[in-house]
C-alpha cells in the first residue's frame, strides 16, 4: 500500500527549529517518476506549496516565504523525507502535508494525513 | 512566479445542479501542467484532475476539467451530497508551485 506518513510537529516557539519527518511506503523513494514535496496549510486558510526535492535529490526549490529558513533533505536508506524549519516565525503555524508528484500525471496523487506545527511564545 | 486566482470565493448549489469553478493564471500554462483537488473538513487534498483535463483514479466522470493557457474550469455535472467541499487548482509549469486560493462549495 503507497502510504506516506508524517511525523514531528509541535508547539514551538518563535525563533526555534524543528524537523518534520514523512515516512514513504509502498513505492521506490527514488524512481524519477516521483518528486517530494512539502505542501502547507494554516488553520482556516488554503494550501501552499513549500519545497520540492527531486528525485535524485539535485534540485530543490522554496518558496520564497520559508527561503533560508526551511530545507527540505532525504534519506534514501529510510525511504524517509525531512523537513528542517530554523527560525520559525507564528506564520509558520500550520499543518504540514508531505505529497508525492508523479510525473507521468503530473498532479500530487498521494498525500500524508499531516502534522500540525504551531509557533508560539 | 504565476498566480492562480479561482472564482468564485465561494459557490452555493443544490444537490443534482452544475457547478463550474474557474482557474486563472497570470501568465500561460501549459495544460499538462494543471492539476485540481477536492479537500474536506479535516482532511488531505485528494488528486481530481491532472494534466487539465484526465481524471485521476477513482474520481467519477462527473467530475471533468478544460481550458488552455491561462483560463480552466473544473465542473461537476450533477452534485451529489459528497462533492460539497473545497477545490483548488494548482499549476506545475514552474516554480513556486502555487496553489489557486480555493472555491468552497456549498450546499444551498
Amino acid at each position: 500500500q503507497v502510504q506516506l506518513v508524517e511525523s514531528g510537529g509541535g508547539v514551538v516557539q518563535p525563533g526555534r527549529s524543528l524537523r518534520l519527518s514523512c515516512a514513504a511506503s509502498g513505492f521506490t523513494f527514488t524512481s524519477c517518476d516521483y518528486g517530494m514535496h512539502w505542501v502547507r496549510q494554516a488553520p482556516g486558510r488554503g494550501l501552499e506549496w513549500v519545497t520540492v526535492i527531486s528525485c535524485d535529490g539535485t534540485i530543490k526549490y522554496y518558496a520564497d516565504s520559508v527561503k533560508g529558513r526551511f530545507t527540505i533533505s532525504r534519506d534514501t536508506s529510510k525511504n524517509t523525507l525531512y523537513l528542517d524549519m530554523n527560525n520559525l516565525r507564528a506564520e509558520d503555524t500550520a499543518v504540514y502535508y508531505c505529497a508525492r508528484f508523479d510525473g507521468t500525471l503530473s498532479g500530487f496523487d498521494i498525500w500524508g494525513q499531516g502534522t500540525m506545527v504551531t509557533v508560539s511564545s | 512566479e504565476i498566480v492562480l486566482t479561482q472564482s468564485p470565493g465561494t459557490l452555493s448549489l443544490s444537490p443534482g445542479e452544475r457547478a463550474t469553478l474557474s482557474c486563472r493564471a497570470s501568465q500561460s500554462v501549459s495544460s499538462t501542467s494543471l492539476a485540481w483537488y477536492q479537500q474536506k473538513p479535516g482532511q488531505a487534498p485528494r488528486l481530481l484532475i491532472y494534466g487539465a483535463s484526465s481524471r485521476a483514479t477513482g474520481i467519477p466522470d462527473r467530475f471533468s476539467g478544460s481550458g488552455s493557457g491561462t483560463d480552466f474550469t473544473l465542473t461537476i455535472s450533477r452534485l451529489e451530497p459528497e462533492d460539497f467541499a473545497v477545490y483548488y487548482c494548482q499549476q506545475f509549469g514552474s516554480s513556486p508551485y502555487n496553489f489557486g486560493q480555493g472555491t468552497k462549495l456549498e450546499i444551498k
